[in-house]
Order: structure tokens, then sequence, then C-alpha cells
């Protein structure tokens, strides 16, 4: 167990619907990260976040967005689903989001769109 | 940009074979390189790591050396076990451009009993 907390661990939806993704880092990080796991993609960096603000952007497209609250709970947000949205989202987190820091991983939410 | 590039699976190996899984990686700046690891159903977990360059990470067995003149960070282990069967990921954080981390396309790898 990793210490970090992923809700839901399935979703099943349909296009054009909207979903939030929710993620609890371990205690004491301050520093959360999104990615997507898909089959054809593999794992691709979404968005970081270190202590509320935003630090650095990854292949995130626009319908996507995310934020971390004041108890540094992160969540993500995915607008206007469409087929190819359907991936494992992870989030993980780390203690001050530097270069060489460890990354926690949840277990996944897994999103299914028909 | 920066970029990981990881040797292709699936790999299959009999139990007590060596392993070699080749990660080479395209970066500006100084980066930290990563192995992580995902067992079925589960999320990535930190296998080893290597923060500057001639560094090796080790542990449960597996060896990487951060080798910056060949842009390489290989990962190898001795004796494989059926346990090890999983996706391997080789990863780097670069500051450059803003702290992102860049993942490998994973390899798998079945090892039979």
């Amino acid at each position: 167990d990793s210490g970090v907390t992923q809700t839901p661990k399935h979703l099943i939806t349909a296009t054009g619907q909207r979903v939030t993704l929710r993620c609890s880092p371990r205690s004491g990080d301050l520093s959360v990260y999104w990615y997507q796991q898909s089959l054809d993609q593999g794992l691709q960096f979404l968005i970081q976040y270190y202590n509320g603000e935003e630090r650095a952007k990854g292949n995130i497209l626009e319908r996507f967005s995310a934020q971390q609250f004041p108890d540094l709970h992160s969540e993500l947000n995915l607008s206007s689903l469409e087929l190819g949205d359907s991936a494992l989202y992870f989030c993980a987190s780390s203690v001050e989001g530097d270069r060489g820091e460890t990354q926690y991983f949840g277990p996944g939410t897994r999103l299914l769109v028909l | 940009g920066d970029s990981v590039t990881q040797m292709e699976g699936p790999v299959t190996l009999s139990e007590e074979a060596c392993l070699t899984i080749n990660c080479t990686y395209t970066a500006t700046g100084y980066p930290s390189l990563f192995w992580y690891v995902q067992y079925p159903g589960e999320g990535l977990q930190l296998l080893l790591k290597a923060t500057k360059a001639d560094d090796k990470g080790s542990n449960k067995g597996f060896e990487a050396t951060y080798r910056k003149e060949t842009t390489s960070f290989h990962l190898e282990k001795g004796s494989v076990q059926v346990s090890d069967s999983a996706v391997y990921f080789c990863a780097l954080s670069d500051r450059t451009g803003g702290f992102k981390t860049i993942f490998g396309a994973g390899t798998r790898l079945f090892v039979k009993a």
C-alpha cells in the first residue's frame, strides 16, 4: 500500500459526459501528479501540482483540468468525454516534487467511455 | 524534448535466467533516472533510482547504472524469479522545462518456472 488513495476505482460513462477523479496524497506529501495509461499511448504525464499551485504540464488536453485543494487532495476533471479517453488514470505524490524524488502511485481509476 | 526509449517486450525468460532491459534517454538538462515496476492490477512502484552520472541504483537484486556518456540506464538482474513477472518502466525527471517526468513505453517480463 503506497498511501495514495484514488476514487472511484472504476467508472463507466458515455461520450460527451463529464467525470471527476479524486486523489488523496500520502500524508506529508505536497506534490501530486496525474498520469494517463492507455494501451496505445503508454504512460503519459498529464500535470503536476505542488502545494496548490500548478508546477508542470504535460500532454493534458484542454478538455481536462485539475486542481489541488488546501488539504492537498487533488481532482482531475475530464469533460466532453470521447471513446479515446478510456484509460487507467493514476495519481502519484511526492514530498517536494523535485526531480530526484520517488513518486508514490495510487491504484488508479479505470475509466471506460461507451 | 526529453524522451525515454526502452526495449520492446514482451520478454520471456526461464527462472534463474539473467535479465537485461535496455533504456536510453534524451534530456536537455541533468535528469534523475528511475525504474518503476507495475505488477498486475496495481499502480507503479519505485524499483530503483539514480540522481547523477555514475550512480548505481539497486534493489531486490536489480541494478542499473546511470551512464551519461551513453545516455543509458539499463536494468539488470542476475537470476530472475517467477515473482519478477511484471511491467518495467524506465523514467526520467528533469527540472528543465518544469519538473516533467517522462516514462518509457514499458517492457513486460514473463518468467516461467
